[in-house]
């Protein structure tokens, strides 16, 4: 069973299209992560949120932490080829804990 | 600032042998994970060290073992290999207190 659900698992769309991935946990985490992920590449860093309801964003991409720290999205606005790759959220449960991953959205945008 | 380095970054081993990965981190920092990533698994976290100490370890067998040195350097060695071993392994370092990660490229090992 995994900690943390993503949610779809695989996103084909159109360029210029919307889409929102979603992050599930039952648990309460101290910090969530996402990452993206291209092939032959490490995970990049793209964002922490940290406080429950907060929101972030990073140009087209928008970020939100749960209001009880539980679950995140990550939405896209007017997706490009070049957001094409895998997305991954991480989260923390407790201080000195490990860094927990989701499986990941493998998400492809054609032009 | 320099990346996260791990080499080599391909590798071929056959079954029963030993493999030795390295990774050197960012600068400054003194955290180093490992982990696993294969298209059924996903990414599985390995272990991490801080300051030449195992601070955390996932669900992976005995023949997985890693160590990092004064300079923050980190390896990870498995033993006696296994077909499912082929894998993506992945290296990162990170400020401890903040847990995000830097990844390197990974090494791709293939065991046959």
């Amino acid at each position: 069973t995994q900690l943390l659900e993503q949610s779809p698992q695989f996103l084909s769309i159109q360029e210029g299209e919307n889409l929102t991935v979603y992050c599930n946990s039952s648990s309460v985490f101290s910090s969530l992560q996402w990452y993206r992920q291209e092939p032959g590449e490490g995970p990049v860093l793209l964002v922490t949120v940290v406080t429950g309801g907060e929101v972030k964003k990073l140009k087209r991409l928008t970020f939100q932490f749960g209001d009880a720290r539980k679950d995140s999205s990550l939405h896209i606005t007017a997706a490009q080829p070049g957001d094409t790759g895998l997305y991954l959220c991480a989260g923390v449960r407790d201080q000195g804990g490990k860094l927990i991953f989701g499986q990941g959205t493998e998400l492809s945008v054609k032009p | 600032k320099a990346g996260v380095t791990q080499t080599p970054r391909y590798l071929i081993k056959t079954r029963g042998q030993q493999v030795t990965l390295s990774c050197s981190p960012i600068s400054g920092h003194r955290s180093v994970s490992w982990y696993q990533q294969t298209p059924g698994q996903g990414l599985q976290f390995l272990f991490e060290y801080f300051s030449e100490t195992q601070r955390n370890k996932g669900n992976f067998p005995g023949r997985f073992s890693g160590r990092q040195f004064s300079n923050s350097r980190s390896e990870m060695n498995v033993s006696t290999l296994e077909l499912g071993d082929s894998a993506l392994y992945l290296c990162a370092s990170s400020l401890a207190v903040t847990y995000e990660q830097y990844f390197g490229p990974g090494t791709r090992l293939t065991v046959t």
